[in-house]
Parts: C-alpha cells; structure tokens; sequence
C-alpha cells in the first residue's frame, strides 16, 4: 500500500545528543514536510522540501535540520541546540500544488531522559 | 500572513447529538484552498475535505458537511448524529502559496478536542 512511514514510533534522548527521525514515503510525491505538534498547539513547520536536494526553512527551523538526497526520503534531526525537543513529529508529503492535500505519517513522539 | 483560527479548544457532546466546529481564516491570496484533518488519538493526521475558494457550494458527506461561507471568512464542519468513534482533534487548514512556484505550504489552526460520550 503507498503511504507515509516514520520510524521510530517513539524515541528519547539524552542531554547533548542529536537525533534523526525517518520519514520515507512511496507516493511518488515531488513535496515532503515536517511539523512539530506541542499538547493544545496546532502544527508548526519544521521545514519542507519541494524537490530532491532542496529544502527551506519553515516557522521554526532553528535546532533542526534536515536533507532531501533521494525524492522518498526526508530525514530530520534533532539537534543538541533543540532545547526543548519533547514533542510529537509528523512528516507529510504531498504533491506539491495547492490544491493537493498533505498525507501525514504516523509520526514520532520524542521525549527527553 | 496567513491565519487560521478555531475558537473551540474543546467540545464535549453525548452521542447522536450534532456538533458544528468553527473555522475562521485570514488571507489576502483571492485563490486559496481550505481543508480539514482528522487526528485520533492514534495520532496521524487524516485528510477530510477540501474546499477552494472559488466553489462555494456546501458539500455533505454521510454525517458530515461542510459550511464555506466567503462573506465570512468561515469553513465550517458539521457532524450530524455524533458517534464515539467520531472522537478525536479536527484541524482546519489554509494553503499558502509558495511564491510563483507553484507550491504551497499549509497553515493549520490550533485544532478543536472533540469528545462524544455515550
């Protein structure tokens, strides 16, 4: 079945540590983004991609990053600058017109230890 | 900017009760695009419906219909009959055009918590 996959379901990290959340799609789409999702928020843009080897910057970009290499592919990481990484991560492709919908994977809830 | 807002943080309805969930929005595009998303607790975000703005035509889906009134700036999201499976956080969006390139990104609300107890 074509969808969106995010590994891990759930992940922790450790003071100073970067982590990287997977986000792989088989929906041939041309467009990927990610959000962050904080309890009574709505989503924010992390970052979005609108074609292989280019991405930009969304509303809250900074302590994140990210790298487009392959048009299924659109790995986030976590960086240590990220101060208040806990939240729920959801990636999302689309085709990439207006008029087109976003699919959402099952996102990433990441927690600190 | 764009904005999106809905109103109710939460709703709390009993079964077979209707439940309207208001959105407004904000934008100075005069082609744009509306929808809405339905996330379980589960928690992945589920594509609903979507509305551009030059249709104005209400559209109605099984126990569901959509309000688009331009006047208002509103797109609003009726569930007639309410069932507990119904519950879950409803998103409204706008779709914000990339500059000329054809893209777009999309602007949410902060969701409406709808609960249906038996």
């Amino acid at each position: 079945d074509g969808g969106i996959t995010q590994s891990p379901k759930y992940l922790f990290r450790k003071e100073g540590q970067n982590v990287t959340l997977s986000c792989e799609q088989n929906l041939n789409h041309d467009a990927m983004y990610w959000y962050r999702q904080d309890p009574g928020q709505g989503l924010r843009l992390i970052y979005y991609s609108q074609i292989v080897n280019d991405f930009q910057k969304g509303d809250i970009a900074e302590g994140y990053s990210v790298s487009r290499e392959k048009k299924e592919s659109f790995p986030l990481t976590v960086t240590s600058a990220q101060k208040n990484p806990t939240a729920f991560y959801l990636c999302a492709s689309s085709p990439g017109q207006r008029n087109q919908p976003q699919h959402f994977g099952d996102g990433t809830r990441l927690s600190i230890l | 900017a764009q904005k999106v807002t809905q109103a109710q943080t939460e709703i709390s309805v009993v079964e077979k009760e209707d439940v309207t969930l208001d959105c407004v929005y904000e934008t100075r595009d005069t082609t744009y695009y509306l929808f809405w998303y339905k996330q379980p607790p589960s928690g992945e975000l589920v594509f609903l419906i979507r509305r551009n703005s030059f249709d104005e035509q209400n559209e109605i889906s099984g126990r569901y219909s959509w309000n688009f009134q331009k006047s208002t700036s509103s797109f609003n999201f009726t569930i007639t009959a309410s069932q507990v499976v119904d519950s879950a956080v409803y998103f409204c969006a706008l779709s914000e055009a990339i500059g000329n390139s054809g893209y777009s990104t999309l602007t949410f609300g902060k969701g409406t918590m709808l609960l249906v107890s038996p």
